[in-house]
């Protein structure tokens, strides 16, 4: 079935530092890929998405590229701010599948001043 | 606009009973998703309502169940509550009438069994 695997957190860094969270995906068909960012006590909030291959996905300084040959997705940012620290999740929803989404597991990022 | 609403925030209550949950979407929106969120499981996908018709649904047993209202809203509702079942259950909505349209999260309602 379809799946998303992200690298394991917690992932640590200072401010100003460069971010990469890596995120692969399996899935029949063409996927729309997302992510989303989770605060402490709240929802999930949308981030960027790209519905196909090469796509690029932005949004506050973030982005990621849909990227088919190797299905993948990595979050990045050049320079994280200690406001970015959150749990962040790689989707997909595959088509006919209406709004399913599939997520990974979710990587918590802290990023200290 | 205001976001998506969900009821009650906190809920606390023992095994063997049974649970409504309230989800109100963003006006406009006709699709509204449900989702359980714990700590072993991750984010696992319950059901998903469209023009108060069930369009797709997870693998979760049949104690599980959702509806949808003309105006959109959707509860849920979980039967003979189970110790695992301690989760917490976020609301999506989203416009709805094509498919992988951004969706619009709540910010949950976190169930506790005692």
């Amino acid at each position: 079935g379809d799946s998303v695997t992200q690298m394991e957190g917690p992932v640590t860094l200072s401010e100003e530092a460069f971010l990469t969270i890596n995120c692969t995906y399996t899935a029949t068909g063409y996927p729309s890929l997302f992510w989303y960012v989770q605060y402490p006590g709240e929802g999930l909030q949308l981030l960027l998405k790209a519905t196909k291959a090469d796509d690029k996905g932005s949004n506050k300084g973030f982005e990621a590229t849909y990227r088919k040959e190797t299905t993948s997705f990595h979050l990045e940012k050049g320079s994280v701010q200690v406001s970015d620290s959150a749990v962040y999740f790689c989707a997909l929803s595959a088509y006919g599948g209406y709004n399913k989404l599939i997520f990974g597991a979710g990587t918590r990022l802290a990023v200290h001043p | 606009k205001a976001g998506v609403t969900q009821t009650p925030r906190y809920l606390i209550k023992t095994r063997g009973q049974q649970v409504t949950l309230s989800c109100s979407p963003i006006s406009g929106h006709r699709s509204v998703s449900w989702y359980q969120q714990t700590p072993g499981q991750g984010l696992q996908f319950l059901f998903e309502y469209f023009s108060e018709t069930q369009r797709n649904k997870g693998n979760f047993p049949g104690r599980f169940s959702g509806r949808q209202f003309s105006n959109s809203r959707s509860e849920m509702n979980v039967s003979t509550l189970e110790l695992g079942d301690s989760a917490l259950y976020l609301c999506a909505s989203s416009l709805g009438e094509i498919e992988n349209q951004p969706q619009h999260f709540g910010d949950g309602t976190r169930l506790s069994i005692l």
